[in-house]
């Protein structure tokens, strides 16, 4: 079955700051992953997502994940934060539930951008 | 502008009183889908639809229909309507093939509460 796991449901960074939020997943096919983003008071919206291909992939607002198969891992990261980034993130594995397809989301982390 | 529109976006109701919450969505997709958002407990599906004509029970479908008569539209209808179905309701649609498969685009939410 497929699962997420993001570690921590707050972090708090400050402004400058790097911004790192982790998501472990587990898949028994080849994992389709997603970040997405949730701003106050609105549905959430696609950051970034890896299918195939080049591990490291780039998303909207300066973020980007790398895809480690190794360590299960889809950690997102964005070199320096800003308070527009205050949001509450939200990672997704793609699962096949009786051959349908369908997103199994975390359940989320809430980021908080200090002044 | 290719949307998701969830009305109402805000609704107090007591217990019992049958509701619907209504979703539309621009974009020709095949699949739509809707979650209740819960602190805590992230993002959590009721039921999704493949396309016209064909649902499926996601998670935690318990005090819930759907119908998908048309393409577009998929209403949530809670019959009786209890306090623990008060939550935050999103409802979402993607292509089910090529690169926008799994790519979901989500309403602004219809938060209700049940008294």
């Amino acid at each position: 079955a497929q699962s997420v796991t993001q570690l921590g449901s707050h972090v708090s960074v400050s402004e400058g700051a790097l911004v790192l939020l982790r998501c472990n997943y587990s898949s028994s096919v080849p994992p389709y992953l997603f970040w997405y983003v949730q701003y106050p008071n609105q549905g959430l919206q696609l950051l970034l997502k890896y299918t195939t291909g080049a591990t490291l992939v780039k998303g909207i607002n300066g973020f980007e994940a790398e895809f480690k198969k190794s360590e299960t891992s889809f950690h997102l990261t964005k070199p320096s934060a800003h308070m527009s980034d205050a949001a509450e993130y939200f990672c997704a594995v793609r699962a096949i539930i009786q051959g349908a397809q369908k997103l199994v989301f975390g359940q989320g982390t809430r980021l908080t951008i200090n002044p | 502008e290719a949307q998701v529109t969830q009305n109402p976006r805000y609704l107090i109701t007591v217990t019992g009183k049958k509701l619907t919450v209504t979703c539309s969505q621009n974009m020709n997709h095949e699949y739509m889908s809707w979650y209740r958002q819960d602190p805590g407990l992230g993002l959590r599906q009721i039921y999704y639809s493949m396309n016209v004509e064909v649902t499926d029970k996601g998670d935690v479908p318990e005090g819930y229909k759907v119908s998908r008569k048309e393409k577009r539209n998929f209403p949530l209808i809670l019959e009786s309507p209890s306090p623990n179905q008060t939550s935050l309701y999103f409802c979402a649609s993607s292509f089910i093939f090529g690169s926008g498969a799994n790519v979901l685009t989500f309403g602004a939410g219809s938060r209700l509460t049940v008294l």
